[in-house]
């Protein structure tokens, strides 16, 4: 079945860095979706990227679905303690009903 | 968040009972879902639901059934507990029609199965 995959799983940066994350999907998307999940709380809903080789932003984070619709990725610039959490992208399953979620990655922000 | 909540919070059981979470929204959405969370797996679909009394089974369903007799509540049940079912249990809402409208999530159930 449909699978999503991400890397890295966790990923520890000292504030002020940048942070990328990458999301590979087993099968084209017709679009793919992002979440933020902070420690102990809930996935929040980040954006939804519809069209081949988009870009997003919203404020220091850029969101891109690639030409394939097969990869996206979430770069977060100039990271802040306020970043802390897990992402998590998520595309349609095999019957475009329902969202296939990927492991996430871990960001930690070191002050 | 946008009129879901979850309830219990937390809850501890012993192994073989039977066990129901319930999700309550307020907006009137005609989708909502049950989701698990486990380390490493991040987020598996037990069951959703596309109407009152319209449900069906996700990836992980074993040992889960849900019920839906109005639109604002979606129950879910864990017919015997097992060990394995020991999971954080998030309900969410959504509007798969809506270009751009992601899931909303509720603050999660922490479930122990002892």
């Amino acid at each position: 079945g449909q699978q999503v995959m991400q890397i890295p799983q966790y990923q520890h940066v000292q504030e002020g860095e940048d942070f990328t994350t990458y999301c590979n999907s087993s099968t084209t998307l017709s679009n793919i979706q992002w979440y933020k999940q902070r420690p102990g709380g809930h996935p929040v809903f980040l954006i939804q990227l519809v069209k081949s080789g988009e870009v997003k932003k919203q404020k220091r984070l850029t969101f891109q679905f690639g030409e394939a619709k097969k990869n996206s990725s979430l770069h977060i610039t100039a990271t802040q303690t306020t970043d802390v959490g897990t992402y998590f992208c998520a595309g349609p399953d095999n019957y475009g009903q329902n969202f296939v979620f990927g492991p996430g990655t871990r960001l930690s922000v070191l002050p | 968040d946008a009129g879901i909540t979850q309830s219990p919070r937390h809850k501890v059981t012993e192994t073989g009972t039977p066990v129901t979470l319930r999700c309550h929204q307020t907006e009137n959405h005609r989708y909502m879902y049950w989701y698990r969370q486990d380390p490493g797996h991040g987020l598996r679909l037990i069951h959703y639901s596309y109407g009152v009394k319209d449900t069906d089974k996700g990836e992980v369903s074993d040992g889960y059934s849900v019920s839906r007799s109005k639109t604002e509540d979606f129950l879910l049940t864990l017919e015997s507990a097992t060990s394995s079912q020991t999971s954080v249990y998030f309900c969410a809402i959504s509007e798969p029609d809506r270009q751009g409208f992601g899931y909303t999530f509720g603050s999660g159930t922490r479930l122990t199965v002892v």
